[in-house]
């Protein structure tokens, strides 16, 4: 069954940093998304896209996250300047179209810890 | 207001019995769509079933149902013949018609024992 796949599963950086997480979305899904979950709370919307523009995104996006797709395969989700508040589980997903029917297959995560 | 609720922070269940996961949730758009995802301790959120705010009938999926009560604003996951590898974290999600994100409850943690 395709999967979203997600690199690197555990990533550790000093606060200050950049970091790049990555994403292999389902071949055939047009949407993709980001969400974070802070350990032991809440799993959070970050941003969505579709035909290389964002088209959604939550307040907690701000100017120190970017989006990007370089290549037909890979989104990735940019931090800079990261804090010690953005360590946690970042997930990609994907959907085959948009609304409210259509279910996001997440990927398995990437650990993100500041240090 | 939260627009998911999940009331139950913890459930056990014996292995083979049933168990409901409750969810209740709030919004004033009639076009709607209700999420279970299962989250085991490695960490990963696996899709486990789907209902339409229009559908007429209650979605199945092998051994998960989920209890559609519209007018009562709930979405209960039903786990029948429960086992082990059922044991995992579940949240409930909604996405309202026009928008892309999910929206998450605080989940429950299922326990299954022999």
């Amino acid at each position: 069954e395709p999967e979203v796949t997600q690199t690197p599963s555990h990533q550790v950086t000093q606060m200050g940093q950049e970091v790049i997480l990555r994403c292999v979305p389902i071949s055939n899904h047009l949407y993709f998304y980001w969400y974070r979950q802070i350990l032991g709370q809440k799993v959070e919307f970050l941003v969505s896209f579709y035909n290389n523009e964002i088209s959604e995104k939550s307040e907690i996006f701000d100017d120190q996250f970017s989006v990007e797709r370089p290549d037909g395969s890979n989104f990735t989700l940019k931090i800079r300047s990261t804090k010690l508040e953005d360590s946690a589980m970042y997930f990609c997903a994907s959907s085959e179209n948009r609304g409210s029917n259509q279910p996001q297959h997440f990927g398995d995560g990437t650990r993100l810890s500041i240090l | 207001a939260q627009k998911i609720t999940q009331t139950q922070p913890g459930m056990f269940v014996q292995e083979k019995e049933a168990v409901t996961l409750d969810c209740t949730y709030d919004t004033s758009d009639p076009s709607y769509g209700l999420f279970w995802y299962k989250q085991p301790s490695s960490g990963e959120m696996i899709f486990l079933i789907y209902q339409g705010s229009y559908d007429q009938q209650n979605a199945t999926e092998g051994r998960y149902s989920l209890n559609f009560q519209k007018a009562r604003k709930s979405a209960n996951l039903v786990i029948s013949a429960s086992q082990l590898g059922d044991s995992a974290m579940y949240f409930c999600a909604m996405r309202e018609g026009g928008t892309d994100k999910l929206i998450f409850g605080t989940g429950t943690r299922l326990q299954v024992f022999p």
